[in-house]
């Protein structure tokens, strides 16, 4: 069974479109974190959530929108898609501050 | 932002080599963590090093937490094709910290 999971793995779409990318983990984590990861492997933190509440939030446009229905979810929604969004997101979930676990990442292409 | 500089960014070597890859800073941190990547997938925790001076083995791989806990190093001895990869480092502020600095990666090709 996949421990954090993401969908979908692939998204591409045009500039001033409105996205949304979900993730899901099985591992019983009450924190959940975003990161971007840029053309040049370059990991960089958006979001955390620690039992649903926000906790992290770096320097990021606000049309980036994280939304945690429960303690398993963590969805990014992405409004107005702007070419320099295409990157690769990471979904990660840990247990406080404990070892986090990645999911195997959403490659998103604005075109 | 507390930066943490990795070095080399590339490495290119032949199957059986030794590499050492290192992991700077000017902040001290309170764990430092080693992840591997592989193309098409997330990050991979290879260790954590908490103490300053530090030394953790993973079979061929061997972890060094500096003793200011400021920087890092991973030595891979007898580098094997299933090495390749990229390798990032990732700092901690604070115990239980839930946010990571991450390095810029280290991308490993180990040539059969």
């Amino acid at each position: 069974d996949t421990a954090v999971s993401q969908t979908p793995k692939y998204l591409v779409t045009q500039m001033g479109n409105d996205k949304s990318i979900k993730c899901e983990q099985n591992l019983g984590h009450d924190t959940m974190y975003w990161y971007k990861q840029d053309s040049k492997k370059f990991l960089k933190i958006m979001f955390s959530y620690n039992n649903k509440e926000l906790i992290i939030n770096e320097t990021v446009p606000n049309r980036f929108s994280p939304k945690s229905p429960d303690k398993a979810h963590l969805n990014l929604h992405i409004n107005s898609l702007e070419l320099g969004d295409s990157a690769v997101y990471f979904c990660a979930s840990s247990r406080g501050g404990e070892t986090q676990y990645f999911g195997p990442g959403t490659r998103l292409l604005v075109l | 932002t507390q930066l943490l500089e990795q070095s080399p960014q590339f490495l290119s070597i032949q199957e059986g080599e030794n590499l050492t890859v290192y992991c700077n800073s000017s902040s001290v941190f309170s764990s430092l963590q080693w992840y591997r990547q592989e193309p098409g997938e997330g990050p991979v925790l290879l260790v954590t090093v908490v103490t300053g001076g530090e030394v953790k083995k993973l079979k061929r791989l061997t972890f060094q937490f500096g003793d200011a806990r400021k920087d890092s190093s991973l030595h891979i001895t007898a580098a094997q094709p299933g090495d390749t990869g990229l390798y990032l480092c990732a700092g901690a502020r604070g115990a239980g910290s839930y946010q990571l600095t991450f390095g810029k990666g280290t991308k490993l090709s180990v040539i059969p």
